[in-house]
Parts: C-alpha cells; structure tokens; sequence
C-alpha cells in the first residue's frame, strides 16, 4: 500500500517568508509524528498528533513553528519568519495507536528546507 | 532524560566482512523500545526492527542480527557477510510514551555511517 508521503520534496525559501510542508500518512493511521534532522542536532522530535489533538508541543523550537491536522489526516508544519538555522530536513511518520502497546513509525520521504 | 549514543560516527569495511554497530542508552524508565532504522542514500527512514526492554532474546533476521544487553544498556547491530547495499546511515532509537493512546516519541543517536567497500 502507499506509504508516508510528504511535499514539496524540496522547499527553497528566503530568510522571512512562511513555509507549509504536509504530510500525508498511511491511510487508518490515527497517530502522526513531525520529526526534523539537521547537521548539528541529529534527528529531533517536534511534535505527535493523535487525531486531530496535538497534546503535546513542547517540543517545537520556537513559537514560530506550528502543525495542525484536519480529518484525522493530511497535517501541515507551518514555519513563519523563517531564519537559516531552521534549514532542514522535516520528517513525518504515523502509525498505528494502542493503549496496549506502540507500534513502530513508518517515515516519508522528507521536506528539504533551505532558508537563505 | 533519555539518551541514545551512536559512538561510531563513520565506519567502513570491505565487502562479505562482518560489521557491528554500537548503540549505548539511557533511561529511567522500566519499560520502552528500542529500535533500528535505516536511512540509504534516498534518504527514506526504514524500519528495520522493535524490541522491548522485557525481552532480552537476541534476534536475527537473514544477515541482520541484534544483541539486547539491559545489564550494559546496549543494543547492538551486527551485519553478516555485507554487502554493497547496506551502505547507509543507521540510527539506533529509544522510545517514550507519551500517551494512554501509546504514542511515543522517539530518541535518535547520531547516526553511524556504514560503507560498504566492493
């Protein structure tokens, strides 16, 4: 079946501008995942959706970045006044949920992000 | 706070050698995953594979093994005879649960880069 899916694949911006990266998940899966790898700081979790409800968001960088999830679906990261330290790849993932136990999180392919 | 170490940044080998890749964690919590991805040069996470902290049985699957050791907090990936195609990027992860749902976030280490040398 089809995977995780994520666009645009590559997003050049300048310094300032809003940027929208979405994130299809797998179809039936109710939990959505925002992760970004960058040089310096490895892989890190931004935010998880379960649903449309984003419990957490403590761990986006800044209160310029935000994420929102409609129908239980398709999600969009939206960074406004982008600066050069947010250039990036931003990985989505979802999976299935359960109070019994995870369930492993499948990856797109990435958002490349470059601020200039 | 949780932590994942991926001490080997870059290793190489030629390839049919044996390779093990070092994943050394931390934790206070009593129950969690661990996991292995690979991410190739397309740049795709791939699962590779999930254990929980109750079950220490080591686990192979074809060329791939896996060594869960909770007394040294480490859980080791060690590829048989390699080959070409197993030149990527391999993160070990930890995970949290962060929701009665079982959502959990993830905790990467750095990565190793393995290179397979024909």
């Amino acid at each position: 079946g089809a995977g995780v899916s994520q666009s645009p694949s590559n997003k050049v911006t300048e310094k300032g501008k809003d940027v929208e990266l979405r994130c299809d998940p797998i179809s039936g899966h109710t939990a959505l995942y925002w992760y970004r790898q960058s040089l310096g700081q490895g892989l890190e979790f931004l935010i998880y959706f379960q649903g449309n409800s984003a419990p957490d968001k403590s761990g986006l960088p800044s209160d310029r970045f935000s994420a929102e999830r409609t129908g239980g679906s398709v999600s969009t990261l939206t960074i406004q006044r982008t600066q050069q330290e947010d250039s990036a790849v931003y990985l989505c993932a979802s999976s299935l949920a359960s109070t019994q136990f995870p369930y492993e999180q499948y990856f797109g392919p990435g958002t490349r992000l470059t601020v200039t | 706070a949780q932590k994942v170490t991926q001490a080997q940044t870059e290793i190489s080998v030629v390839e049919k050698e044996d390779v093990t890749l070092d994943c050394v964690y931390e934790t206070r919590d009593t129950t969690y995953y661990l996991f292995w991805y690979k991410q190739p040069p397309s740049g795709e996470l791939v699962f590779l594979i999930r254990r929980n902290s109750f079950d220490e049985q080591n686990e192979i699957s074809g060329r791939y093994s896996w060594n869960f050791q909770k007394s040294t907090s480490s859980f080791n990936f060690t590829i048989t005879a390699s080959q070409v195609v197993d030149s990527a990027v391999y993160f070990c992860a930890l995970s949290e649960v962060i929701s009665n749902f079982g959502n959990e976030k993830l905790t990467f280490g750095t990565g190793t880069r393995l290179t397979i040398i024909p």
